[in-house]
């Protein structure tokens, strides 16, 4: 089986300070790891994906597979960087399995 | 040009009745998905179809039935309707067999079920 774990439903950090929202997955084989991101009244998108191993608006992730974590990092943060963030996991064939959602709100 | 379109956006409807959602893509993919976002903003896969053929059913109700007569639509077929069916309701398509390729997402249904 595989599973996704975020930890924080809610992260308040003030502009310009350091953000990571952490995840972490349970799955026996090899995965596919991604954030998605939804900010207010926009449609749910990808924000970046394990295997591009790209920055995207300043975010990066590593996978970590000792640890089984894929945290999301910034180091300074932006108001605009306000949104419900989303780890997913891809292990197979079609089935992407998402954590359970982090808020994150940037403090002006 | 709305890549991955949902018609309704919003649906209230009382216990027991039968509702559909719709839902359409443009970007010439071959996978389509329904996630259902609970109350608590959990997002759980419900079904996946690649070139119209059902790949994933995860454990849902056969009150729900998904129908995708081509490529580009899947629909959301939802009989006698329960008050826990309240949520939204996102539609996805994705390019190929793997569910590696990125997923888009439509902009939801929120069904309400009084």
């Amino acid at each position: 089986a595989q599973r996704v774990t975020q930890p924080e439903k809610l992260l308040s950090v003030f502009k310009g300070a350091p953000v990571e929202l952490k995840c972490n997955y349970s799955y026996s084989g090899s995965p596919e790891l991604f954030w998605y991101v939804q900010y207010s009244r926009q449609r749910l998108q990808l924000l970046l994906r394990h295997i591009s191993r790209e920055s995207i608006k300043g975010f990066t992730a590593d996978l970590n597979k000792g640890e089984t974590s894929f945290h999301l990092k910034k180091p300074f943060a932006q108001e605009e960087d306000s949104a419900m963030y989303y780890c997913a996991l891809s292990g197979g064939y079609q089935k992407v399995t998402f954590g359970t959602g982090t808020k994150l709100q940037v403090i002006p | 040009d709305t890549a991955v379109s949902q018609t309704p956006k919003y649906l209230v409807t009382q216990m027991g009745n039968d509702k559909s959602i719709k839902c359409e893509q443009n970007l010439g993919h071959d996978t389509m998905y329904w996630y259902k976002q609970d109350s608590k903003k959990f997002l759980k896969i419900m079904f996946s179809y690649n070139n119209k053929e059902l790949i994933i059913n995860e454990t849902v109700p056969n009150r729900f039935s998904p129908k995708s007569p081509d490529k580009a639509h899947l629909n959301l077929h939802i009989n006698s309707l329960e008050l826990g069916d309240s949520a939204v309701y996102f539609c996805a398509s994705s390019q190929g067999g793997s569910a590696y390729n990125e997923q888009f997402f439509g902009p939801g249904t929120r069904l309400t079920v009084l």
